[in-house]
């Protein structure tokens, strides 16, 4: 029963080709993240949703942006992909943000090829 | 130095080894994930503590909260159990975030 939901699971683009990854989740959770994971590194949070509220981290580049159409949904959109960006992209969802609401749930990811 | 510290980075047994891996933090910290990541695969969250020992099959994962130490432990261990596992402690002043520690490769042989 797949919680975490990412499609698709591997995405080809061109540099400078508008790429949009979609996650979807079954827990009805308020909280969605998008993290980015290059190769042999840790992950790195992009940004996150808390319902409609979205947060921003300081360093994410003005290229990575987000949509959240709705509680089930969010979108990563790359306005312009350079080869740098190429990486694995991670969907999470937590119930909340604070105490035992906050363990996150992560999916299978979708790795991202810049050609 | 890493707020979030693991070791081995690298560790290798055989099938049936008792397996463990650390984690000390620097941070304050709300609760401590322990995370597993196939080769190429996404992220399956195995545990989150804020305190004592928790049990879920063949993993055991404890913390030390006056030490800041962590580990995760593998009893009777698998090849299926080859994977990077990751620790990753919440931090009391950003709570939505996670700061990770490097990773511990583990590969379990036949």
């Amino acid at each position: 029963d797949a919680m975490v939901i990412q499609n698709p699971r591997y995405q080809v683009t061109q540099f400078g080709k508008p790429v949009t990854l979609s996650c979807s989740q079954t827990l009805n959770h308020n909280v969605m993240y998008w993290y980015q994971q290059k190769s042999s590194q840790a992950p790195k949070l992009l940004f996150h949703y808390y319902d409609k509220d979205f947060n921003n981290e300081a360093d994410t580049p003005d290229n990575f942006q987000s949509r959240r159409p709705n509680t089930s949904f969010c979108f990563l959109d790359i306005r312009s992909p350079g080869l740098g960006d190429a990486a694995m992209y991670l969907c999470a969802t937590s119930r909340g943000l604070a105490g035992g609401r906050n363990e996150q749930f992560f999916g299978p990811g979708t790795r991202l090829t810049v050609l | 130095k890493n707020e979030v510290e693991q070791s081995p980075q690298n560790l290798t047994a055989q099938e049936g080894e008792f397996i463990t891996i650390n984690c000390s933090y620097s941070v304050g910290i709300s609760a401590l994930h322990w995370l597993q990541q196939h080769p190429g695969g996404g992220i399956v969250s195995l545990f989150m503590l804020s305190s004592g020992k928790k049990k879920h099959g063949r993993l055991i994962a404890t913390i030390n909260i006056q030490e800041k130490h962590s580990s995760l432990h593998i009893t009777a261990s698998h090849p299926r159990d080859s994977a990077v596992y990751i620790c990753a402690a919440r931090d009391v002043q950003g709570a939505q975030k996670l700061v990770f520690g490097q990773g511990t490769r583990l590969t379990i042989n036949p």
